[in-house]
């Protein structure tokens, strides 16, 4: 069963901020909210993860509520380039090799 | 330059023939993953290693074996008994204390 849920498909205006939603409303307390994006034909890219607090690298910022229970994944000025599908994933932490629960993801279109 | 390669990029398999997916790794990660994507679907686990000379079953191993023979290779062979391998495959790498895990550009395999 998955354990988030998304939005099949989202737009963005080119420059404009790019707010990317996300539930996981049966997230444990010891399991990290974890973002990648797959661009057509490219494995899959890392971008940010986080347990409670708010998050931000050079690529996005993930903002997670305070009952953990959804998150937001904000690319602040969207390029061209970030068309891709963005896939929201929880898992826990055990100090071992485990496999990442993809689901079907956001298809997330720049729109120059 | 660090990071997971895999080739060929594209591969084609005659019917009742083995072929073997290379996947090379140089950030010292413990653990090495194979996953397979078919279009418009998520990444489903073939098989992971979390230390050379030792592997798993992921959920869709059936048709698949792999090897670990060293740190940082871990090649996947599509036997004959795999009746419908045409498909993305991906490899991926993790530490084992982190559960980030870094793709691989992935092969195309498709059966002539």
């Amino acid at each position: 069963d998955a354990k988030t849920t998304q939005p099949p498909s989202m737009d963005c205006a080119e420059g404009r901020a790019a707010n990317l939603p996300c539930n996981h409303s049966t997230i444990s307390g010891n399991e990290y909210v974890y973002w990648y994006r797959q661009i057509h034909s490219q494995g899959p890219q890392y971008i940010i993860h986080g347990l409670k607090n708010n998050e931000t690298n050079e690529m996005a910022s993930l903002i997670i509520t305070e009952d953990r229970k959804s998150s937001t994944l904000i690319l602040p000025h969207a390029t061209l380039r970030d068309t891709a599908v963005y896939y929201c994933i929880v898992e826990g932490s055990s100090g071992s090799a485990r496999q990442l629960t993809f689901g079907s993801g956001t298809q997330l279109t720049v729109l120059p | 330059d660090g990071g997971i390669t895999q080739s060929p990029k594209y591969l084609f398999r005659k019917e009742g023939q083995n072929v073997t997916l290379s996947c090379e790794q140089n950030l010292n990660h413990d653990a090495m993953y194979w996953y397979r994507q078919d279009p418009g679907q998520g990444l489903r686990l073939i098989y992971y290693s979390q230390i050379v000379n030792d592997f798993q079953k992921g959920d869709i191993a059936e048709g698949y074996s792999v090897s670990r023979e060293k740190k940082e290779s871990f090649p996947l062979t599509v036997t004959s008994a795999q009746k419908n391998p045409t498909a993305f495959y991906l490899c991926a790498s993790s530490f084992l204390t982190g559960e980030t895990q870094y793709f691989g550009p992935g092969t195309r395999l498709l059966v002539l």
